[in-house]
């Protein structure tokens, strides 16, 4: 089946850092992808829709100078948090679409989980 | 805007006892909606689309749209069972991003 692959999948880094996280589909293009935040044991809040070729499309209350997202090509975007900070740490979540359709099927990533000291 | 409520952090049932978990949704079109399921250290995996109508794991789902809830029921809980279950709805017309409810922690006890 579709697979789409994070990585890494845990990085520990220091505040004031910058942290590329990367989102691949392996076996499907994704002219889409999403990119969420996940809280222990709490909602993924979606952060931004990523689409190839073109500027992310961010939601409400994201700050898209501190989360910039690249999708350069039909299998890859990237998530960088810039000047990481401690309440930056967290778990960050992908999502591909496969296929052109808002009902084409979704598959997630494993994540990665971001501490910042 | 889209919405998915779900009332309960945390439900906690018996081997054997029958599970309802519960999901609102709040649209004003026809979204699609969906239950996943994420156990201890995995990925989110899909159990249930609406659109499917179909019983996987021994758990169904019904949207009733007079109600707009989608509520996850099994007869019989099994301790495997026990996991974090989102409900999420995706709408067409706002590029297909699917919006998850709350969560909420099943744990079946033996």
């Amino acid at each position: 089946g579709a697979v789409v692959s994070q990585h890494p999948s845990w990085v520990i880094c220091k505040s004031g850092t910058s942290v590329k996280i990367e989102c691949r589909s392996l076996d499907f293009q994704a002219t889409t992808m999403f990119w969420y935040r996940q809280f222990p044991k709490q909602s993924l809040m979606l952060m931004a829709t990523s689409n190839e070729g073109s500027k992310a499309t961010y939601e409400q209350g994201v700050e898209k100078d501190k989360f910039l997202i690249n999708h350069a090509s039909l299998t890859l975007s990237t998530l960088t948090v810039t000047s990481a900070h401690p309440e930056d740490s967290s778990f960050y979540i992908c999502s591909a679409r496969d296929g052109q359709g808002g009902n084409s099927p979704l598959h997630f990533g494993n994540g990665t989980r971001l501490t910042v000291t | 805007a889209q919405r998915v409520t779900q009332p309960e952090k945390l439900l906690s049932v018996f081997k054997g006892a029958p599970v309802e978990l519960k999901c609102n949704y709040s649209y004003s079109g026809s979204p699609e909606l969906f239950w996943y399921v994420q156990y201890s250290r995995q990925r989110l995996q899909l159990l249930l689309r609406h659109i499917s109508r179909e019983s996987i794991k021994g758990f169904t789902a019904d949207l009733n749209k007079g109600e707009t809830s989608f509520h996850l029921k099994k007869p019989f809980a099994q301790e495997e069972d026990s996991a974090m279950y989102y409900c999420a709805s995706r709408s067409y017309n706002q590029g297909g991003k699917l919006i998850f409810g709350q969560g909420t922690e099943l744990s079946v006890k033996p």
